[in-house]
């Protein structure tokens, strides 16, 4: 199985700052990697895809790259409705793997 | 438009089977390419892939519980069920069901609302 390590796993920033979130993959998976946000009490929803790719509708300020084992997720200048836990996911092969997810919060 | 819905049981008592139901409407998973996921997160937890079926009936389990799990599906009803057998304390989660159009190794891009199965006697 691929082993996905995402850090950290939490994070408290001020609104307006850069948040860098990165995942690890434990072989390469070219850029086959998404990353999610989840809101307590809902469904992980779907920001960006191919590891750089911004799903329809998505805010602008959020990124990503990387390709291989590495990867970085970005939320450039932090909105109070950023708050959320995020989560990156393989999907390079099955069994399909999630990183353990990071926590941002507002200081 | 897409929708996929979980049902089932709220709760089940340790040792019994799990039997979820995934009604999904929007698409169908006779099409090329038409996977659906099970996922779930217990309270606090991360995410975990558990299993997905494909449009060709071909079924992809979780490692390390894919001696518990069975998946399948109706294809004339748009339904998608997941068995879970020997339940324990610790399965309690909050089980999700998920659609990915591209194929097995591919982006789930749609959820289901999810379901919050307790496993306690």
């Amino acid at each position: 199985d691929i082993q996905m390590t995402q850090s950290p796993s939490s994070l408290s920033a001020s609104v307006g700052d850069r948040v860098t979130i990165t995942c690890q993959a434990s072989q390469g998976i070219s850029v086959f990697l998404n990353w999610f946000q989840q809101k307590p009490g809902k469904a992980p929803k779907l920001l960006i895809y191919d590891a750089s790719t911004l799903e329809t509708g998505v805010p602008s300020r959020f990124s990503g790259s990387g390709s291989g084992t590495t990867f970085t997720f970005t939320i450039n200048s932090l909105q109070p409705e950023d708050i959320a836990t995020y989560y990156c996911q393989q999907f390079d092969d099955v069994p399909l793997t999630f990183g353990g997810g990071t926590k941002v919060e507002i200081k | 438009q897409v929708t996929l819905r979980e049902s089932g049981p709220a709760l089940v008592k340790p040792t019994q089977t799990l039997t979820l139901t995934c009604t999904f409407s929007g698409f169908s998973l006779s099409t090329s390419g038409m996977c659906v996921s099970w996922i779930r997160q217990p309270p606090g937890k991360a995410l975990e892939w558990l299993a997905l079926i494909d449009w060709d009936d071909d079924k992809y389990y979780s490692t390390s519980l894919k001696t518990r799990l069975t998946i399948s599906k109706d294809t004339s009803k748009n339904q998608v069920v997941l068995t879970m057998t020997n339940m324990d304390p610790v399965d309690t989660a909050t089980f999700y069901c998920a659609r990915s159009s591209k194929g097995v190794a591919a982006t789930v891009d749609y959820w289901g609302q999810g379901i919050l199965v307790t496993v306690s006697s």
